[in-house]
């Protein structure tokens, strides 16, 4: 069975410091991966989209960015934080064919700035 | 006009009672619908697909109404653990521009 794993659980970085959040599948090969936010008491926002090694579609402009060094490794990454980017950081996975690709979320990294 | 609408709620209902939620799109080009429930600080977890002939999954009833541009979700005999946040979920061509809904709180009360 496939499984997605995310981390940190959780984190607390200063206003101007680096982010790095990792995301990695088993038990699947070449899926799509997604990077989505969740601000507090809202709907998910989709951040990032890869269909493969190397190759990165981004939705929204934003001082994020993100990488897929491997088929499973999914990285989100930023030079230097926002308050804005505040707000709970999920991870998901979809087969790569197939429009009835359900996705699948990782536990989520809960990212507070300060 | 937002892409996908949900009645943010939250709806109250007593344990063994039937509760609907509804959610409207805006693109007609859609082509894959889902629910996904979403417990209180946890990730989205996939409730089940929604298919143009309706489907049910136990208590859950799904159905599509393309003409009208919606989706609903019914759910029978209510369970405590039914209490969370349904994201309605509407999947655009291309297959990767997935739009969710903001959610629709439901709480279970004994």
């Amino acid at each position: 069975s496939q499984t997605i794993h995310q981390w940190p659980a959780t984190l607390v970085q200063p206003v101007g410091s680096p982010l790095s959040l990792e995301c990695t599948v088993e038990g699947t090969s070449n899926p799509n991966l997604y990077w989505y936010r969740q601000a507090a008491g809202r709907g998910l926002q989709l951040l990032f989209y890869s269909v493969g090694i190397g190759q990165i579609s981004s939705e929204v402009p934003q001082n994020l960015s993100a990488s897929r060094p491997q088929d499973r490794q999914f990285i989100l990454s930023s030079k230097k934080l926002l308050l804005s980017d505040s707000g709970f950081y999920l991870c998901a996975w979809s087969r790569m064919a197939g429009s009835y690709n359900e996705q699948f979320f990782g536990p989520g990294t809960r990212l507070t700035v300060l | 006009r937002k892409e996908v609408e949900q009645d943010p709620g939250p709806f109250n209902v007593p344990e063994g009672a039937t509760v609907a939620f509804n959610c409207t799109y805006s693109n007609s080009a859609s082509q894959s619908f889902f629910w996904y429930r979403q417990d209180c600080r946890k990730e989205p977890k996939l409730l089940m697909s929604v298919y143009s002939s309706g489907n049910e999954d136990g208590r859950f009833t799904a159905q599509l109404n393309r003409a009208s541009q919606y989706i609903s979700l019914l759910i029978r005999d209510s369970k405590l653990s039914d209490s969370a946040t349904y994201l309605c979920v509407v999947k655009g061509t291309g297959g990767f521009k997935t739009i969710f809904g903001a959610g629709t709180r439901l709480f279970v009360k004994a």
